[in-house]
């Protein structure tokens, strides 16, 4: 176990609804993020926040979105959904300095999204 | 662009077989690198990383991965397998002091006892 958790596990939702899942970091780190892992794929980099702030993003549309909250726990949005955002979302904390660089980041064990 | 692929999409083994996994990265810079497992049912791990230093690491579960420069390779090694090895496998990069992952597709081990 790493000591992130995220929820729901699972959630089916149709196209065009909105979806909120949520990550509780690693205690003690300050940095969250949110993967996307179709089937048979490697997880792409949605984006990561920082303090806060984002980070750093992959290539996702606007209707991909994120928050941080000041416990460093997170939160992605994904709105008007289509079939292809159907994947597990894997979210990851870690501890990052100012200086920047990589720091090791630990997985949760995923929210599979399923849209109908 | 930055990527990283994986040679072996799905591999079969029987116990006690050596196993090696493939993973080539396209950055001529600094870059760390990363293999991570994914066991049947369970969140991703790390098995072993490579900042700097020593190209041969030792990771868990007697994994080793040699660092290449030259063939900008990251192979995953293991002397001898075992059915627990059974899982996902996931090479990922990292490029200098960026803190995104690059990710390759994956490779599946089914290791038969």
């Amino acid at each position: 176990e790493t000591g992130v958790t995220q929820s729901p596990t699972h959630l089916i939702k149709t196209r065009g609804q909105q979806v909120t899942l949520r990550c509780s970091s690693q205690s003690g780190h300050n940095t969250v993020s949110w993967y996307q892992q179709a089937l048979g794929q490697g997880p792409q980099f949605i984006f990561q926040y920082y303090r806060e702030e984002e980070n750093g993003r992959g290539n996702f549309p606007p209707r991909f979105s994120g928050l941080q909250f000041p416990n460093y726990s997170s939160e992605l949005n994904v709105n008007a959904l289509e079939l292809d955002d159907s994947a597990l979302y894997l979210c990851a904390s870690s501890l990052a300095g100012l200086a920047g660089g990589y720091n090791e980041q630990f997985f949760g064990p995923g929210t599979r999204l399923t849209v109908l | 662009a930055q990527s990283v692929s994986q040679h072996n999409h799905h591999v079969i083994l029987s116990e006690a077989a050596s196993l090696e996994l493939g993973c080539n990265y396209s950055y001529g810079g600094t870059v760390n690198l990363f293999w991570y497992v994914q066991y049947p049912g369970q969140h991703l791990q790390l098995l072993l990383k490579y900042f700097s230093g020593d190209p041969l690491v030792k990771g868990i579960k007697g994994f080793e991965a040699e660092f290449i420069k030259s063939k900008f390779s990251f192979n995953l090694r293991k002397p001898s397998v075992q059915w627990s090895d059974t899982a996902e496998y996931f090479c990922a990069a990292n490029a200098g002091n960026n803190r995104k992952l690059i990710w390759g597709l994956g490779t599946s081990l089914a290791v038969n006892p």
